[in-house]
């Protein structure tokens, strides 16, 4: 079964920093694009950043230069590192799969997302 | 990147049809057939029902179809039931290699 699981969320005060984890099952993280998704509480969906199969990583301009997309391939995880964090960063953040290991410009599965806090 | 235009809330009786629009522009919706939609219920994670413009993934109901015109892509949902009542968001792909979502529409069952 193809599966995704996020954790590392939790309270943090503004500036501080937190490394979100997303540990795949079913499918090879390294031959994939993956994808991590906020949604800031009663809020629509926002595209955080992307890390594609050969490495190349974007970003959205809210987050540019402050978070960090990267993959373990030997523990099939990806994971969001997020410094000097706002209180703004406060959502469910989701990670997914983009599209299929042949492409594809969809999300799909999503994992069950990990709620991050940012407040003094 | 502005997030895509789309309707707050849609409502229908059970059985009828409903359409939900989604606006962009020539730089995502327009210059793209990468539009895709999510139905997500409260406190659940969004789950993908429409990718590419058309395509329904395995395992989601044939009462749900997409189209594209434009700038504007749309999700109908047809037969109309209970278990459709969520929130739903669409997704487009840009010319700057990023995504932008919907602002989301809550679909009621009367």
């Amino acid at each position: 079964e193809v599966q995704l699981v996020e954790s590392g969320g939790g309270l943090i005060q503004p500036g501080g920093s937190l490394r979100l984890s997303c540990a795949a099952s079913g499918f090879i993280v390294g031959s994939n694009y993956m994808t991590w998704v906020r949604q800031a509480p009663g809020k629509g969906l926002e595209w955080v950043s992307v890390l594609y199969s050969g490495g190349h990583t974007y970003y959205a301009d809210s987050v540019k230069g402050r978070f960090t997309i990267f993959r373990d391939n030997f523990k099939n995880t990806v994971y969001l590192q997020m410094n000097n964090l706002r209180v703004e960063d406060t959502a469910v953040y989701y990670c997914a799969r983009e599209g299929s290991s042949s492409g594809g410009y969809w999300f799909d599965p999503w994992g069950q997302g990990t709620l991050v806090i940012v407040s003094s | 990147q502005s997030a895509l235009t789309q309707p707050a809330s849609v409502s229908g009786s059970p059985g009828q049809s409903i359409t939900i629009s989604c606006t962009g522009t020539s730089s995502d919706v327009g210059d793209y057939n990468y539009v895709s939609w999510y139905q997500q219920h409260p406190g659940k994670a969004p789950k993908l029902m429409i990718y590419d413009v058309t395509y329904r993934p395995s395992g989601v109901s044939s009462r749900f179809s997409g189209s594209k015109s434009g700038n504007t892509a749309s999700l109908t949902i047809s037969g109309l039931q209970a278990e459709d009542e969520a929130d739903y968001y669409c997704s487009s792909y840009t010319r700057s290699s990023s995504y932008v979502f919907g602002t989301g529409t809550k679909v009621t069952v009367l």
